[in-house]
C-alpha cells in the first residue's frame, strides 16, 4: 500500500538555525499539507499546497516558514530561524484531488527538537 | 474559542465493553467529518468518515447531528488494541481541524 514518507524521523537543532523537513507524498496525490503537533497538544494545520503554490495557510505559518516542491516527488517545509517553540512533531499529508471527502494520508512525522 | 471540542478522558474500560465518545464543533460551514485514531507519538490514521445518515464499520459506529454540531463514535466489544487517542476531525474546504482527542485505555 502506498504511503507518505518523511525524513528525518528526528531532527535536533540549535535555536536560530535553519531546518528543512522532507516529505514524499503518495505518487498520484495532488494536494499536500503540513501539520504540526506540539507535545500534549492537538494537531494544527500549517499550510496546504496545490499546483505548485500555497492554497491556504494558518496564522502559525509566518514568514519564518516556507514550502517547496523542488522536484516531482519531494515536498519540503523550511523553517528559517528556529525558535524553542517550534519544537513539535511535524506531519506531512497528501490527498488525491477533488471532493470534500477525499482522505488525507499522513506520514509518520518528523520530531523537531530546538535547543 | 475551541473549534473542535472533545472530552480528553482517559476512558478506562475493560475488554468487551461498549464506549462512546462525543465531539462538538463550532463552524457550521464545515463540510465533512472524520474520526482519526492516534497511537502514542505516531501519525493520525483515518478510522472512519462520518455521514449525516450515520455509518457503521464493524464494531465502530459514527453519527453526525449537523443541527447540534455534534459528532459521536461508538465502539462495541472493545479490544486491547483499541487503546489509543481518538481524534474528532472537521474539514472545511480543504484543511482539517482537529480536536485534542479522547484517550481510550482498554484493560484485560
Amino acid at each position: 500500500e502506498p504511503e507518505v514518507t518523511q525524513t528525518p524521523s528526528h531532527q535536533v537543532t540549535q535555536m536560530g538555525q535553519e531546518v528543512i523537513l522532507r516529505c514524499v507524498p503518495i505518487s498520484n496525490h495532488l494536494y499536500f499539507y503540513w501539520y504540526r503537533q506540539i507535545l500534549g497538544q492537538k494537531v494544527e494545520f500549517l499550510v496546504s499546497f496545490y499546483n505548485n503554490e500555497i492554497s491556504e495557510k494558518s496564522e502559525i505559518f509566518d514568514d519564518q516558514f516556507s514550502v517547496e516542491r523542488p522536484d516531482g516527488s519531494n515536498f519540503t517545509l523550511k523553517i528559517r530561524s528556529t525558535k524553542l517553540e517550534d519544537s513539535a512533531m511535524y506531519f506531512c499529508a497528501s490527498r488525491v484531488a477533488g471532493g470534500y471527502t477525499d482522505t488525507q494520508y499522513f506520514g509518520p512525522g518528523t520530531r523537531l527538537t530546538v535547543l | 474559542r475551541k473549534e473542535v471540542e472533545q472530552d480528553p478522558g482517559p476512558f478506562n474500560v475493560p475488554e468487551g465493553a461498549t464506549v462512546a465518545f462525543n465531539c462538538t464543533y463550532s463552524n457550521s460551514a464545515s463540510q465533512s467529518f472524520f474520526w482519526y485514531r492516534q497511537d502514542c507519538r505516531k501519525e493520525p490514521k483515518l478510522l472512519m468518515s462520518v455521514y449525516s445518515s450515520g455509518n457503521e464499520d464493524g464494531r465502530f459506529t459514527a453519527q453526525l447531528n449537523r443541527a447540534s454540531q455534534y459528532i459521536s463514535l461508538l465502539i462495541r466489544d472493545s479490544k486491547l488494541s483499541d487503546s489509543a487517542t481518538y481524534l474528532c476531525v472537521v474539514k472545511g474546504y480543504s484543511t482539517l481541524t482537529f480536536g485534542k482527542g479522547t484517550m481510550l485505555l482498554v484493560s484485560p
